[in-house]
Order: C-alpha cells, then structure tokens, then sequence
C-alpha cells in the first residue's frame, strides 16, 4: 500500500496549457518534497514544502502544501515541452531520514 | 563537482546468478539509499545505509543485499537474480544522518537497468 497516491497517472497536454497534478496521503507529514525525472535520468529536487498551507512559487511552477499536511499539489503555467517527465512527491518517514515516493505522475507536453 | 555514479547502466543475466551492481558518491554523504522503479510503483526502497557498517532494509529487500564498507560506495547484490527483479536500480545519497528531513534533499545517480532472462 502507498502512503503518497499521486493523480493523474499520465497526463498528455499541449503546450500552453495549465495543469495540476496532486499528492494525497491519510497521513501527516512533516514535509513533502517534489522531483522530476527525466527519461533515462534520475530524479532531481525541484521544492520542499514544510508548512501547512505554504505556497511556493519556481517559475512556472506553483507547489502547495494542504492546510493538515496530508496533501500537496504542483501546478504548471503554460506548460512547455521541456516540462515533460515524470513527477514523483516524497515524504519522510518519521524523523528518519528515509524518503516515501508517491506513485508519480507522467506528463507528456507536445507542440 | 561531486557526483553520484552507478555502474554498470545496462545489464542483462541470467535466472539463478548472482549480480552485484555498483553506487559510488563523491558527496561525502552519510546516508545512502537504493530503490526500485517500476511502472505503477514509483520509487520503492530496497536498502539504506546511515554510515559505514551501517546497513538496513527497506520495504522490497528480500532477494537483495548491501554492505558499506566506506562512504563512497554501496553496491547491491541480488543473490540468485528471478525474473521479479527486473527493473531499473537507482541508488541515491543525502547528507543528514537525522536532523531536519525537511532539508534532506536525495541526490540520485542515472539508474542501471537489469534485465533477468
């Protein structure tokens, strides 16, 4: 059973358009992060949120943590091809120092 | 610049042999991690490490081992490859051992791919 259940699973949109994918959880988390990865590569860190209704802002991309720090979202503005990848949330486990991934999201952007 | 390399990036064996793949950091991290990728299941945690000597297992280890001997490295072993094992590996490594999660950031290396025939 996943603890991070991310929606939509694939997502194939044109650019310019707006977007948002979701991470939900019935657990609290003290934090949740944000990766991309890109085909062949591994996952980069794009944002940390770490407060209950924090909204951070990296350029085109809008991430927000849920008031109860169960959920977060990640929307894109005018999306572009370089967008495309796949979308994964992570929270820790505890104090550890362990991450738990989402099942993540696949978005595709064309011209 | 520091790094995290895993070697090799292709692998294809056979049912039953034993495969060691390799992990090597140029962070000087503490904490290092490996995972499984397959579709539908995101990332999924295999073995981690909080130093040398220090290994554990996470949600997916049975048929896998690690052992850290230095800060650089944690190889992975599968003991006697099945078909299940299939997948793309991908070995990480952050910095804090504890501290504030919120600032643990993983650094993955590209992923080996390995198929079991």
């Amino acid at each position: 059973t996943q603890l991070l259940e991310q929606s939509p699973q694939f997502l194939s949109i044109q650019e310019g358009e707006n977007l948002t994918v979701y991470c939900n959880s019935s657990s609290v988390f003290s934090s949740l992060q944000w990766y991309r990865q890109e085909p062949g590569e591994g996952p980069v860190l794009l944002v940390t949120v770490v407060t209950g209704g924090e909204v951070k802002k990296l350029k085109r991309l809008t991430f927000q943590f849920g008031d109860a720090r169960k959920d977060s979202s990640l929307h894109i503005t005018a999306a572009q091809p370089g967008d495309t990848g796949l979308y994964l949330c992570a929270g820790p486990l505890g104090t550890a120092s362990k991450l738990t991934f989402g099942t993540g999201t696949r978005l595709q952007v064309t011209l | 610049d520091a790094e995290i390399t895993q070697s090799p990036r292709h692998k294809i064996t056979e049912t039953g042999r034993q495969v060691t793949l390799a992990c090597h950091q140029t962070w000087n991290h503490n904490n290092m991690f490996w995972y499984r990728q397959d579709l539908g299941h995101g990332l999924r945690l295999i073995h981690y490490s909080y130093g040398v000597q220090d290994t554990n297992k996470g949600e997916v280890s049975d048929g896998y081992s690690v052992s850290r001997s230095n800060t650089e490295d944690l190889p992975l072993t599968l003991e006697s490859a099945a078909s299940s094992q299939t997948s793309v590996y991908f070995c990480a490594s952050s910095r804090l051992a504890g501290g504030h999660a919120a600032y643990n950031e993983q650094f993955f290396g590209p992923g080996t791919r390995l198929t079991v025939l």
